[in-house]
Order: structure tokens, then C-alpha cells, then sequence
């Protein structure tokens, strides 16, 4: 089964430090793609970054970039800069391309920015 | 541009009543689809559609059922609310499929007592 595994419900960091939220994902598949998706507290999702299984270069997206570890099977977001508006739920998922097109979402991380 | 409207946002049934979740995008979006948002969980898929008149089933569809007859709109309908549907709903569109990129709506909060 697929599955897609967040270990930090909720971690909590300054504004403008740096900070990288973990995602471990099982999945026998080979062509696939991985997001992390962030859901402020107005509860609108928005999608923060994409991975492409083949692409070796990591993402990057302004401040938010991924470490994407294929053989290791981990997908963890850093945030440079943090800043309060990036305080919100952040969820890792992913999609691979023969499935019924059916994302795989993780639990969740509660991250907060203090002022 | 509103991009997927969902309606209502709020929401109180009791147990056995039905009701329809409204789903409107003005994107032009070929591919939609309906979740559930459970405490401490991902998403679930409950339906998606990847076009006018085609629909299937996704994670989670007993109790619900889905139509799509424009590309615009995609309402879900709770056949008889139960306390385990308690839950907040999204939907979603996407340019493409599989969708790459979803576009969400803020979502019914749904409470059945």
C-alpha cells in the first residue's frame, strides 16, 4: 500500500529562521510525483511545491525549496526566511501516474511562526 | 476570477437527512473531485471526474454520490447523513490529469448530530 508518513505534528520556530518539515512516503512505483500543499487557517489549500520522480534537481520555489532523497524515499520542505504568514498546516503527498488518479496525503505538520 | 467556490460552509444535519455540497469552478477545468478532511488525517478521496458525464469513485465514496453534467459545476450529495460524515469537505479542480496541480475550494464544515 501506499502511504505517506509526516513525523511532526506540529513544530513551532521564530520569523526569519530557517525551518524543514519531514515526509517519508512507501511506494513500489517508479514514475510519480510528489507536492507539499499548505493550508493557512482561512482552510484554502494551496500548493507550495511539486517534485518529479525522474528530475535529481531538487525544487525550488522562492523561499521554500525540497530535498527529495529518491532511494531513501524522503521529501522534506525547508522554509528560508520564515515568515507569520507561512504559519499553517502543511501536508506532503503524492501521485503516481498509473494510479486512479488518486493523491496519497500525509497527517499533516502544525507549523507556527512567532513573531 | 473566483477560481472553485464551494457552498455552503457551514452546515448542521441530523442523522438520516440529505443534502447536496455545491461545487462551481469558472477555470475551465476538465478534472474535479471531492475530499474529506478528518482530524489527524490526510485528505481522502470521496469521488472525482475527469470530465462532463464521467465520474468514479475514490477512497472513500459509501454514502455519497457524485454527477457532472457541465465542466463547471460538481455537487456532491450525502444520500442519508450520518454521524461518521461528520467532517470538513473540499473540492477541488485541476488543469490537468492526473491532476499536477489542484486548486481548492475553503470548504464545508459539516456537522451531523
Amino acid at each position: 500500500a501506499q502511504t505517506v508518513t509526516q513525523s511532526q505534528p506540529e513544530m513551532s520556530v521564530q520569523e526569519a529562521e530557517t525551518v524543514t518539515l519531514s515526509c517519508t512516503y512507501d511506494t513500489s512505483e517508479s514514475n510519480y510525483y510528489l507536492f507539499w500543499y499548505k493550508q493557512p487557517p482561512s482552510r484554502q489549500m494551496i500548493l507550495v511545491i511539486r517534485q518529479e520522480a525522474y528530475k535529481q534537481q531538487n525544487a525550488t520555489e522562492n523561499r521554500f525549496s525540497v530535498n527529495f532523497q529518491k532511494a531513501a524515499k524522503s521529501f522534506s520542505l525547508k522554509i528560508s526566511d520564515s515568515q507569520l504568514g507561512d504559519t499553517a498546516m502543511y501536508f506532503c503527498a503524492f501521485i503516481y501516474m498509473d494510479s486512479n488518479y488518486q493523491l496519497i496525503w500525509g497527517a499533516g505538520t502544525k507549523l507556527i511562526i512567532k513573531p | 476570477n473566483a477560481g472553485v467556490t464551494q457552498t455552503p460552509k457551514f452546515q448542521v444535519l441530523k442523522t438520516g437527512q440529505s443534502m447536496t455540497l455545491q461545487c462551481a469552478q469558472d477555470m475551465n477545468h476538465e478534472y474535479m473531485s471531492w475530499y474529506r478532511q478528518d482530524p489527524g488525517m490526510g485528505l481522502r478521496l470521496i469521488h472525482y471526474s475527469v470530465g462532463a458525464g464521467i465520474t468514479d469513485q475514490g477512497e472513500v465514496p459509501n454514502g455519497y454520490n457524485v454527477s457532472r453534467s457541465t465542466t463547471e459545476d460538481f455537487p456532491l450529495r450525502l444520500l442519508s447523513a450520518a454521524p461518521s460524515q461528520t467532517s470538513v469537505y473540499f473540492c477541488a479542480s485541476s488543469y490537468s490529469t492526473p491532476p499536477l496541480k489542484l486548486f481548492f475550494g475553503s470548504g464545508t464544515q459539516l456537522s451531523v448530530l
